[in-house]
């Protein structure tokens, strides 16, 4: 069975332009979530959707950042603008159950310059 | 003061040593807690959840200590595949949003032949 997979993996761009990352959970997963990891600091929660609809976006820094997760299936993070500080390596996990266990991607390293 | 605290090491141990994590946290009323390993530039993965009467599963061990508030990981008989960032992840009570990990800054072990 596949995992959660992302894309890009890795991604170069200037400062002012725009980047979306997509994510596509394991088949049957409801939930969806995306974490971020700032170089030197610990990963932290960015937002939730239960299927097609976001539960929880406590975690989304600014309206610089736009996630949607259309039809319930896939899910992108848009930044637009980019920013030097949205540097960093971006997680998407998923899951069936809210028991605390999520499979993550291998994660979409974003470089702004 | 962080969420969740653990010494970022790294720890270097000899193949077949014991080596001990431990972790705190802040939040009192958390409920959950869960180790997670990460390889390098790999996704976080699961390890084991922590339950308050300690559990055990082959050379690994979790405690949980609720009144100093914090969390533990023992690895036995060490070996070379143990390499790896140990995060350690909590659940703050209150949190309808069970997937909402609360992240450590991660624990690094190498393990040397």
């Amino acid at each position: 069975e596949a995992g959660v997979t992302q894309f890009p993996s890795h991604s170069v761009i200037e400062k002012g332009q725009t980047v979306t990352l997509r994510c596509d959970p394991i088949s049957g997963h409801d939930n969806l979530y995306w974490y971020r990891r700032v170089m030197g600091k610990e990963i932290k929660f960015l937002l939730h959707f239960v299927k097609e609809s976001k539960q929880d976006e406590s975690g989304m820094p600014n309206n610089r950042f736009l996630a949607e997760r259309t039809g319930g299936t896939y899910s992108t993070l848009k930044v637009q603008p980019a920013e030097l500080e949205d540097s960093g390596v971006y997680f998407c996990a998923s899951s069936t159950l809210n028991t605390g266990e999520l499979f993550f991607g291998e994660g979409s390293r974003l470089t702004v310059l | 003061r962080k969420e969740v605290e653990q010494d970022p090491g790294p720890f270097n141990v000899p193949e077949g040593a014991t080596v001990a994590f431990n972790c705190t946290y802040s939040n009192s009323a958390s409920q959950s807690f869960f180790w997670y390993r990460q390889d390098c530039r790999k996704e976080p993965k699961l390890l084991m959840s922590v339950y308050s009467s300690g559990n055990e599963d082959g050379r690994f061990t979790a405690q949980l200590n609720r009144a100093s508030q914090y969390i533990s990981l023992l690895i036995r008989d060490s070996k070379l595949s143990d390499s790896a960032t140990y995060l350690c992840v909590v659940i703050p009570d209150g949190s309808s949003n069970t997937g909402k990990l609360i992240f450590g800054q991660g624990t690094t072990l190498q393990v040397k032949p």
